[in-house]
């Protein structure tokens, strides 16, 4: 049984681009979770969603930031126009129901130059 | 005060001791709580999940004390792989957003 997986594992853009994360849940889980962690810094909750809805967008910033999780595939959070300060690890979480063990991908690192 | 506070460390012990780490939260309707340990730059894993009756996994103990509102960790005969990063997770209470402690930095030396 795969666990969580994520990809790219290292991602570099140039300020302006867009990033693109892409993250699929063990399998039977339909709860993701997508969290920002800065260096030196602890895990930051950006978004929660279930199959095809946001549950809750509270730790994502207003502008650039956006995420989805359709019926088919895997989720997606999305970074419009990046900054150098959206430079960070991106790690996605799913669990199998609400608030119980969350199991982590291997993240993806994101450079922006 | 913060939502799930830990002491960051680092702890700094020699193989072979025992070190104990404690998180308090400050919901008290939270209603389950976890142990993850992240090496660095990896991601976190799940090291146990905390029960009312405390919960042994070998050389790891985990305590919870709703009463005063904290979870406690206890390594016993650290080794050298034990060094990393232990966070505290607390659920439920009205939100089902997990919260992160900022982890406590543990390094066993020789």
């Amino acid at each position: 049984n795969a666990g969580v997986m994520q990809n790219p594992r290292h991602l570099v853009r140039r300020r302006g681009q867009e990033a693109r994360l892409r993250c699929s849940p063990m399998k039977g889980h339909s709860h993701v979770y997508w969290y920002r962690q800065l260096p030196e810094e602890g895990l930051k909750f950006m978004v929660y969603l279930q199959k095809e809805n946001i549950i809750d967008e509270s730790g994502m910033p207003k502008e650039r930031f956006s995420a989805e999780f359709p019926k088919e595939g895997p989720s997606i959070l999305r970074i419009q126009q990046v900054v150098r300060g959206d430079s960070a690890a991106y790690f996605c979480a799913s669990s199998l129901r609400q608030q119980e063990t969350q199991y982590f991908g291997p993240g993806t690192r994101l450079l922006v130059l | 005060r913060k939502e799930v506070e830990q002491d960051p460390g680092p702890f700094n012990v020699p193989e072979g001791a025992t070190v104990a780490f404690n998180c308090t939260y400050s919901n008290s309707a939270s209603q389950s709580f976890f142990w993850y340990r992240q090496d660095c730059r990896k991601e976190p894993k799940l090291l146990m999940s905390v029960y009312s009756s405390g919960n042994e996994d070998g050389r790891f103990t985990a305590q919870l004390n709703r009463a005063s509102q904290y979870i406690s960790l206890l390594i016993r005969d650290s080794k050298l792989s034990d060094s990393a990063t232990y966070l505290c997770v607390v659920n439920g209470g009205g939100s089902y957003i997990p919260t992160f402690g900022r982890g406590t930095s543990l390094i066993v030396h020789p």
